[in-house]
């Protein structure tokens, strides 16, 4: 089965600062996505970013990117001019394409310090 | 009006009670999920449909129940609650094609959260 592990419970970031939130995965498979949730206090699931286990390039969204280094499973999310909104409990996610299923690390709860 | 929504919200309930929480989606999508979320241990899948027939245990089924009445609509029951099933549960769906083409981008509610006491 698949794992995906969040090392960072809880992070803070001055506001205006670059943060790195980390995510390792293990899996066997070869097709799959990798994800980024974002949680704020409304509860929502807000999809921040996504990447393609087949492409190279790393996915990026505005002030969000991620770095993905798919032979040491590792998927980085770096937000870069740290908002008051930004801050939310952030979920890596793993999507294998023989499993059909949404894996979920456990969180890591970003602080945005003013 | 939310492309999934999600009822009730909130609800507080008795030990032994049966409850039942309901998901609709006007997106068209094949696909209909539920998750339930525990602090300190992210969201973790309990049933997930791939179409109205097609109804899969996801890892934390137990004490859990579901029913896909349409295309449309989702439900989860828990016929006897207990206090650890206390939690906040997504409803969430997916296009029904191959994964290079959207399947694997799910569409969440709002949430419901669950109280047992």
């Amino acid at each position: 089965a698949q794992t995906v592990t969040q090392s960072q419970p809880e992070m803070s970031v001055q506001e205006a600062e670059t943060v790195t939130l980390s995510c390792t995965y293990d899996t066997s498979e070869s097709d799959y996505y990798l994800f980024w949730y974002k949680q704020p206090p409304s509860r929502q699931m807000i999809l921040v970013i996504r990447q393609e286990a087949y492409k190279q390039q790393n996915a990026t969204e505005n002030r969000f990117s991620v770095n993905f280094q798919k032979a040491a499973k590792s998927f980085s999310l770096k937000i870069s001019d740290s908002q008051l909104g930004d801050a939310a409990m952030y979920f890596c996610a793993y999507y294998g394409a023989g499993s059909y299923q949404l894996t979920f690390g456990k969180g890591t709860k970003l602080s945005v310090i003013p | 009006d939310a492309d999934v929504t999600q009822t009730p919200r909130n609800r507080i309930t008795k030990t032994g009670k049966r409850i039942m929480l309901e998901c609709s989606q006007t997106k068209g999508h094949d696909r209909m999920y539920w998750y339930r979320q525990d602090p300190g241990l992210g969201l973790r899948l309990i049933y997930y449909s791939f179409d109205v027939k097609d109804i899969n245990k996801g890892e934390i089924s137990d004490g859990y129940s579901v029913s896909r009445q349409a295309q449309a609509k989702f439900s989860l029951s828990l016929e006897s609650a207990i206090p650890n099933q206390t939690a906040l549960y997504f409803c969430a769906t997916s296009v029904g094609r191959g994964a290079g083409s959207g399947a694997n981008v799910l569409t969440f509610g709002a949430g419901s959260r669950l109280t047992v006491l």
